[in-house]
């Protein structure tokens, strides 16, 4: 069974790169019968569930353009992670983190997330 | 950006309840739409896919309709577990885009 485990400092201070990492268990992150891409998405009070971006296994990725100029995703094949960073974070940057798996299928559709990690909570304050 | 808004914010129900949540889109979108349910203190899970299509696992008194712009959540005989907020999702283009969710409440 496929599980993700978000893991990040929990508080980065203004201006600073936020940096979280996922662990994929249970499979391998570059996928086994169907093709999956690995997303991060963020939650808070105020504006809801925001979809980040996602990366693929060979290290493609696309951004929402709402972050774009800020947002990096990548992957760590060898260690079954990817990551995101983002930089000169406000406390609008405040929010849960969840990192999520999503398939594309063979027609090249996507599907939605069908499995999430538990969430971090980053704050961003001095 | 397509945007989706969900009807209504807040919703009062009773157990045995029929209850019913709309996602409108700004933009057609189907049938690329999904559903989620979220209990306070965990990640969203998915309940709907492609608007209609019941994700394995999910009890059957959850089902999805619509289609073009406008889609339906509707949980049959409301239960004690269902009591949540529930989400509307488009991955239709990008950037996918959530609603702003529906609580369900004990009235």
């Amino acid at each position: 069974q496929v599980q993700l485990q978000e893991s990040g400092p929990g508080l980065v201070k203004p201006s600073e790169t936020l940096s979280l990492t996922c662990t994929v268990s249970g499979d391998s992150i570059s996928g086994s019968i169907s093709d999956y891409y690995w997303s991060w998405i963020r939650q808070t009070p105020g504006r809801g569930l925001e979809w980040i971006g996602y990366v693929y296994y060979i290290g493609s990725t696309n951004y929402n353009p709402s972050l774009k100029g800020r947002v990096t995703i990548s992957v760590d094949r060898s260690n079954n992670q990817f990551s995101l960073q983002l930089s000169s974070v406000t406390a609008a940057d405040t929010a849960v983190y969840y990192c999520a798996r999503q398939k594309k299928d063979s027609g090249g559709w996507f599907w939605p997330f069908d499995i999430w990690g538990q969430g971090t909570m980053l704050t961003v304050s001095s | 950006d397509i945007q989706l808004t969900q009807s209504p914010s807040t919703l009062s129900a009773s157990i045995g309840d029929r209850v019913t949540i709309t996602c409108r889109a700004s933009q057609i979108i189907s049938p690329w739409l999904a559903w989620y349910q979220q209990k306070p203190g965990k990640a969203p899970k998915l309940l709907i896919y492609k608007a209609s299509s019941l994700e394995s696992g999910v009890p059957s008194r959850f089902s999805g309709s619509g289609s073009g712009t406008e889609f339906t959540l509707t949980i049959s005989s409301l239960q004690p577990d269902d009591f949540a907020t529930y989400y509307c999702q488009h991955y239709n283009s990008y950037p996918w885009m959530f609603g702003q969710g529906t609580k369900v409440e004990i009235k």
